[in-house]
């Protein structure tokens, strides 16, 4: 899998906006960009991802550079059920060997103050 | 759907003990792995399963085995267990590689602790 690279950490207040970076400046034009998050004590789950334009769903937004050597994962309304670390993982269109399962980072652990 | 089950969701083991790791899921998936993830770091790759019958190794396999007699279930063992080992185990399951538009579907996780 291509790199990607993230912050370590952010903060938000509860109830405001999260903008959750992540560059990919090695990104391939087949590759997709997902990301996972990984609530306290529990195994990571989904939360959204894309290929050029920007997406959106129940849980989240993400917004893709015109380039796509970044994106920026959207919480519109932070809880503190939110608080997790945020994985970016970039995903190439028909990987094969270990590169089929999906590759994690150190992400971004994000702190929602009430 | 009970999703990605793991059990147990604590053991204690002693050096040179073996045991399994018990990973089963109802969503009919040919993809499944088992992760390890060590205290401030991300998700390592032990090993994966394309399918009943095929398995591979991953990132860190050394210490593990793992096979795949069924779609639904896919065991980690470990046979001399070292406190390296000590870590928290993940399995996921994926109905094809995660790629274009297939999610990984995670576990609760197994908290190991090797003494």
């Amino acid at each position: 899998d291509a790199k990607t690279t993230q912050p370590n950490s952010m903060e938000s207040n509860e109830e405001e906006p999260v903008h959750l970076p992540c560059n990919h400046s090695t990104i391939s034009g087949t590759d997709y960009i997902h990301w996972y998050r990984q609530l306290p004590s529990q195994g990571p789950e989904y939360v959204i991802h894309g290929l050029t334009s920007n997406v959106n769903n129940r849980m989240a937004s993400l917004a893709i550079a015109e380039d796509r050597k970044s994106s920026t994962l959207i919480l519109h309304r932070a809880t503190l059920r939110d608080a997790a670390v945020y994985y970016c993982i970039l995903r190439g269109r028909g990987d094969y060997g270990s590169a089929r399962q999906l590759t994690f980072g150190s992400g971004t652990q994000l702190t929602v103050l009430p | 759907n009970a999703g990605v089950t793991q059990t147990p969701k604590f053991q204690v083991l002693k050096t040179g003990q073996s045991m399994t790791l018990q990973c089963a899921q109802d969503m009919n998936h040919e993809y499944m792995s088992w992760y390890r993830q060590d205290p401030g770091m991300g998700l390592r790759l032990i090993h994966y399963s394309v399918g009943a019958g095929i398995t591979d190794q991953g990132e860190v396999p050394n210490g593990y085995n793992v096979s795949r007699s069924t779609t639904e279930d896919f065991p980690l063992r470990l046979l001399l267990a070292a406190p390296s080992q000590t870590s928290v185990y993940f399995c996921a399951s994926s109905y094809g590689p995660v790629s274009m538009n297939t999610e990984a579907f995670f576990g609760q996780g197994t908290r190991l602790t090797v003494v």
